[in-house]
């Protein structure tokens, strides 16, 4: 299995909703990701997970959070999110230099 | 301050053509560099990439060429070809700390390869 898996494909939600973006890989990935990606603009990364612990956080407002529950799954909970963090979600994992990508999560906040 | 450049927004060939896509960078601290594949709506693909102790990787139709001293990287795809249409992001990497997690990302060359 070589896929990043992520769901749910789309995600339409309110300002006031709390949703959950859910990632999971079975590469035997240590490092796993997750990057917001705005139209036209390359991924910006949120946060980085390595051996299930936090290892970086991009300066993220506190509305993201993320949660490595396992080695093979990454979850990102949404709270109180703004219409500009309307975006594409990518979920990455890693086990040395090369990051694979899920196909994403594309959310909507209205 | 944008570490790693892509500076032509777009590009186009014929098909059987070779394309080449340029990236420069400015941190001397990169030692791994990528290109990944990206159709809209999906998650990038990766395609090649090269360590800083080399100065060319090849796989297929596909060659990346590191030029250190001047921080540039290229990605040739001979022939190209329609499927090849998509948009080409070059990303590099350092190797220490948690520099060896994040992967700094060019802003794009989209890839226009006509019949």
């Amino acid at each position: 299995d070589t896929e990043v898996t992520q769901t749910p494909k789309h995600l339409v939600m309110g300002m006031t909703n709390k949703k959950s973006l859910k990632c999971e890989q079975h590469m035997g990935h240590r490092a796993m990701y997750w990057y917001k990606q705005k139209a036209k603009k390359p991924p910006e990364l949120m946060f980085v997970y390595s051996y299930e612990k936090l290892s970086i956080n991009e300066s993220v407002p506190s509305r993201f959070s993320p949660e490595c529950p396992n080695s093979s799954l990454l979850n990102l909970h949404l709270h109180a999110l703004q219409p500009e963090d309307s975006a594409l979600y990518l979920c990455a994992s890693s086990g040395a230099n090369v990051l694979t990508f899920g196909a994403g999560s594309r959310l909507t906040v209205l | 301050d944008q570490q790693v450049k892509q500076n032509s927004p777009s590009l186009s060939v014929q098909e059987g053509r070779i394309s080449i896509l340029n990236c420069d960078y400015t941190n001397s601290m990169f030692d791994y560099f990528l290109w990944y594949k990206k159709y809209p709506a999906e998650g990038p693909t990766f395609l090649i990439s090269i360590s800083s102790i080399k100065d060319k990787n090849e796989d297929g139709r596909f060659t990346v060429f590191l030029n250190k001293s001047a921080k540039h990287l290229s990605l040739h795809i001979v022939p190209s070809q329609p499927g090849d249409s998509a948009v080409y992001f070059c990303a590099a990497k350092g190797n220490s700390g948690g520099s060896n997690y994040k992967l700094t990302f060019g802003k794009g060359t989209l890839l226009t390869v006509n019949p």
